[in-house]
């Protein structure tokens, strides 16, 4: 299948600071990136939606100016979570779908980011 | 809009041992399903996926799923697992002609045990 590629895989930073994680699609096009947050012992979390060269779409509570979502090529998207916070802490997942296709194919899935913030 | 529940938090099975794992779904519309797989901080992977046809599908490792409309359910099953089946397992539904994305049940910790 499509390869996902997510960086890093964990990240410690200091309480304040900004810290950027990369979705990048390897051998595929994507139209569409998704960002989910996964708490420990529960389901995914959809954030936001990554629309290539457009504003990102935001679940509801989830706040634009903290985590600022750039999906500016085919293939990468960026989620920036901004003067973070221990309660930032968490397991962010990237996803992202073939461009041109519809929903009757899988989302393929990043490996994850562990962030912790101290 | 959709939604689904999976209705076991955790399932604790011995190895060789047959096992199912629940998961039920509600839409106003047709539906595509998913299984997905996630290991220790790791992202998910894809484990089998009913589009449409055969109600039944399989994956490679030996997981099976087979979609009941009449019960919205997508029970996922395996005659014999291994120690290392255990993982976190996620059920997901997307709406045909919708937003394509999928939301996923809370997930079953299966755990396989000598």
């Amino acid at each position: 299948g499509a390869v996902v590629s997510q960086h890093p895989s964990r990240v410690i930073c200091k309480s304040g600071t900004s810290v950027k994680i990369e979705c990048r699609s390897l051998d595929f096009q994507a139209t569409t990136m998704f960002w989910y947050r996964q708490f420990p012992k529960q389901s995914l979390m959809l954030m936001a939606t990554s629309n290539e060269g457009s504003k990102a779409t935001y679940e509801q509570g989830v706040e634009k100016d903290k985590f600022l979502i750039n999906h500016a090529s085919l293939t990468l998207s960026t989620l920036t979570v901004t003067s973070a916070h221990p309660e930032d802490s968490s397991f962010y997942i990237c996803s992202a779908r073939e461009a041109g296709l519809g929903g009757n194919t899988e989302a393929f899935f990043g490996q994850g980011t562990r962030l912790t913030v101290v | 809009a959709q939604s689904v529940t999976q209705l076991d938090s955790q399932v604790p099975v011995f190895e060789e041992a047959p096992v199912e794992l629940r998961c039920n779904y509600s839409s106003s519309v047709s539906v595509y399903l998913f299984w997905y797989v996630q290991y220790p901080n790791q992202g998910l992977q894809l484990l089998l996926k009913y589009l449409s046809g055969s109600t039944l599908v399989e994956s490679i490792n030996g997981f099976e799923a087979e979609f009941n409309k009449s019960q919205t359910s997508f029970h996922l099953r395996k005659p014999s697992v291994h120690i290392s089946d255990t993982a976190e397992y996620f059920c997901a539904v997307s709406e045909q002609g919708g937003s394509y994305i999928p939301t996923f049940g809370r997930g079953t910790s299966l755990i396989v045990h000598p």
